[in-house]
Parts: C-alpha cells; sequence; structure tokens
C-alpha cells in the first residue's frame, strides 16, 4: 500500500530564517505530489505541484519555492520566511488506483507540518 | 465564481439525524469528485469518491452526483458526534484536485 510522510510535525521558525520540509511517498511510482498550505480557519490553497522529477508547477506567487529531487519526493523550501507563512502545510500525493469498478484516480494527504513563524 | 463552492456552516444537526452536505463546481468536463473530512489540527482524509452520476453509499456516507447541474453533495445518516468535523468536496481538473473551502458539520448528542 502507498503511505506518504511528512515531517516535521511542527516548526517554529523565526522571521527571516529558511525553511526546508520534506515529503516522501512509498509504494508507488512516479506520482503526482502537491504542496498544499491551509491558513487558520481557512481552506485548502494549493501552492505547487509536480507531475515528475524537476517538473514543478507554482500556483501563487509567494516567497517560497519547491523542488522534486528524485521520484518520491518533493521539497517545500524558503529563503527567508514571513509572519504570513505561517500555517499548516500538507504534502499529497496522486495516482491511480485499480479495483473491482476499474481504476480511478485518488489523492492522499500525509499529516502535515503546522509551522509559526514568530 | 470559485471552481468549487461550498457553504462554510456551521451545519448544526442532533445526533441521529441526517446530515445533507452540498457542493457545486464550475467546470462541466470534470470526471472526478470526492469528499474529504477533516478534524481540526489534522490532515483531510479520503471517505468517498465519486465518478458517476446517481449515488454511492458506503455505510452511513452516500455521496451523489448530478452532472447536468453540476453539484455533488454527501449525506450522513444517522449523524453521531465524531462526525462533526469540516468537509471538504474536491473536484479533479486537469492534473490537480481543487477543493471547496469546506463545510463545517457540528453534531450534537
Amino acid at each position: 500500500s502507498q503511505t506518504i510522510h511528512q515531517w516535521p510535525a511542527t516548526l517554529v521558525q523565526p522571521v527571516g530564517s529558511p525553511l526546508s520540509l520534506e515529503c516522501t511517498v512509498e509504494g508507488t511510482s512516479n506520482p503526482n505530489l502537491y504542496w498544499y498550505r491551509q491558513a487558520a480557519g481557512r481552506g485548502l490553497q494549493l501552492l505547487f505541484y509536480s507531475v515528475g522529477i524537476g517538473q514543478i508547477s507554482s500556483e501563487v506567487p509567494q516567497n517560497l519555492s519547491a523542488s522534486r529531487p528524485q521520484d518520491r519526493q518533493f521539497i517545500l523550501s524558503s529563503k527567508k520566511l514571513l509572519l504570513s507563512d505561517s500555517g499548516f502545510y500538507l504534502c499529497a500525493w496522486s495516482g491511480y488506483a485499480t479495483g473491482a469498478k476499474g481504476t480511478k484516480n485518488i489523492q492522499y494527504f500525509g499529516a502535515g507540518t503546522r509551522l509559526s513563524v514568530l | 465564481q470559485k471552481e468549487v463552492e461550498q457553504n462554510s456552516g456551521p451545519l448544526s444537526v442532533p445526533e441521529g439525524a441526517i446530515a445533507s452536505l452540498n457542493c457545486t463546481y464550475s467546470d462541466r468536463g470534470s470526471q472526478s469528485f470526492f469528499w474529504y473530512r477533516q478534524y481540526s489540527g489534522k490532515s483531510p482524509e479520503l471517505i468517498m469518491s465519486i465518478y458517476s452520476n446517481g449515488d454511492k453509499e458506503d455505510g452511513r456516507f452516500t455521496a451523489q452526483l448530478n452532472k447536468a447541474s453540476q453539484y455533488v453533495s454527501l449525506l450522513i445518516r444517522d449523524s453521531q458526534p465524531s462526525d462533526s468535523a469540516t468537509y471538504l468536496c474536491a473536484v479533479l481538473g486537469f492534473q490537480k484536485l481543487v477543493f471547496g473551502t469546506g463545510t463545517r458539520l457540528l453534531v450534537s448528542p
């Protein structure tokens, strides 16, 4: 079965410090990978997605960047954090699952990283 | 117009009642639809997926899809206090899921 690992679970960083969040997926190959951010009490905002190694699509211009150095590894980075970067960061993967009724696309989330920028 | 719209709620129902959550979407070409449940402070959990018009039942949950009217709904029968959470509707676009902002459901004992 597929699993997604995301760490750390919580992070407190000062303004202006760098950031690196890592996400890895097991049990699947060539997944689509996603980074979302959820501000307190708000919906999910798609930040980046990747359909393959080195292929990154940015949804929202911002202080963050993403990289995919390996097939099942997705990294979210920042050179200098802003107060507005605080939030709940979620990595997700999507792929196809084959069952009795055919092959369907599904998407699952990691446990998330709660980032507080002070 | 937002791509996926949901009423933010909260939707309050008594224990044992049916909770009805609704979602509309703008892309007529969408083919895959999902409902996620998110407890406070946790990541979203996939609870239902639906791909064809009509109803799909899984235990106490029923997802309903009407592509002509561009809406998808989730019914929760015999609601329990443990069902209290935010329910996110998601629609698969090109290479990515588009999420609604979620409906908060409160089930009172």
